[in-house]
């Protein structure tokens, strides 16, 4: 069975501090697809990443960045230079097979004060 | 372009009543079409999935059915809401699977 566990509930930062989020999976598949969305206020799923279990590049997108590792499932995602906008929750998510049942973690509410 | 539409925004039902939440998807053929559920502050739990017209899979028991009448539209049903059916509901597409794409949400309370 596919597990995702996002162990921080909710983290606090100050504007312009970085800030990592923690994302460590459990699968048996040997190709899955990990993803992270966030989820604003207003309640909708932002897509930000997906990567396939053969990519272990780390990735740069802006101030975001995602650290992938095999070796200890885990699919961490850092904001470098933290913004009031980047309010959220959270949700790292996992795929076993292409368009096959997303699982997503509990989800981690970043707030970031001004 | 592929896009989600799903409604209504928000809904405010009484316990035992009945329950219909419909999603489209255009501009995509036979995707595979979910329903979540996301209690109030809590992760997203998946409720049904389908991989084609009347192919319904459900994943918790629940007082809650989905059907799929057509290739792209997908509904979310119950004959008689319980307080605990309260909740934020996500339709999302899957296009053969590169990617998930979320509908908007639907906030349902139950009173």
């Amino acid at each position: 069975a596919q597990k995702v566990t996002q162990a921080q509930t909710e983290i606090s930062v100050v504007e312009k501090e970085d800030v990592t989020l923690d994302c460590v999976y459990e699968t048996r598949d040997t190709t899955y697809y990990l993803f992270w969305y966030k989820q604003p206020p207003s309640g909708e799923l932002v897509f930000l990443i997906r990567r396939n279990s053969f990519d272990e590049q780390n990735e740069i997108s802006g101030r975001y960045s995602w650290n992938f590792q095999k070796s200890t499932s885990s699919f961490n995602f850092t904001i470098t230079a933290s913004q009031v906008v980047d309010s959220a929750v959270y949700f790292c998510a996992l795929s076993p097979e292409y368009g096959n049942k997303l699982v997503f973690g509990a989800g981690t509410i970043l707030r970031v004060k001004s | 372009s592929q896009t989600i539409h799903q409604w209504p925004a928000t809904l405010v039902q009484p316990v035992g009543s009945p329950l219909s939440l419909e999603c489209t998807v255009e501009g995509t053929s036979n995707p595979n079409l979910y329903w979540y559920r996301q209690a109030a502050g809590r992760g997203l739990q998946l409720l049904f999935y389908s991989v084609g017209i009347g192919q319904i899979s459900s994943e918790v028991p629940q007082n809650l059915s989905a059907s799929r009448p057509q290739d792209r539209q997908f509904i979310l049903s119950s004959k008689k809401l319980l307080l605990s059916d309260s909740g934020f509901y996500l339709c999302a597409f899957s296009p053969g699977g590169y990617g998930y794409t979320f509908g908007s949400g639907t906030r349902l309370t139950v009173v």
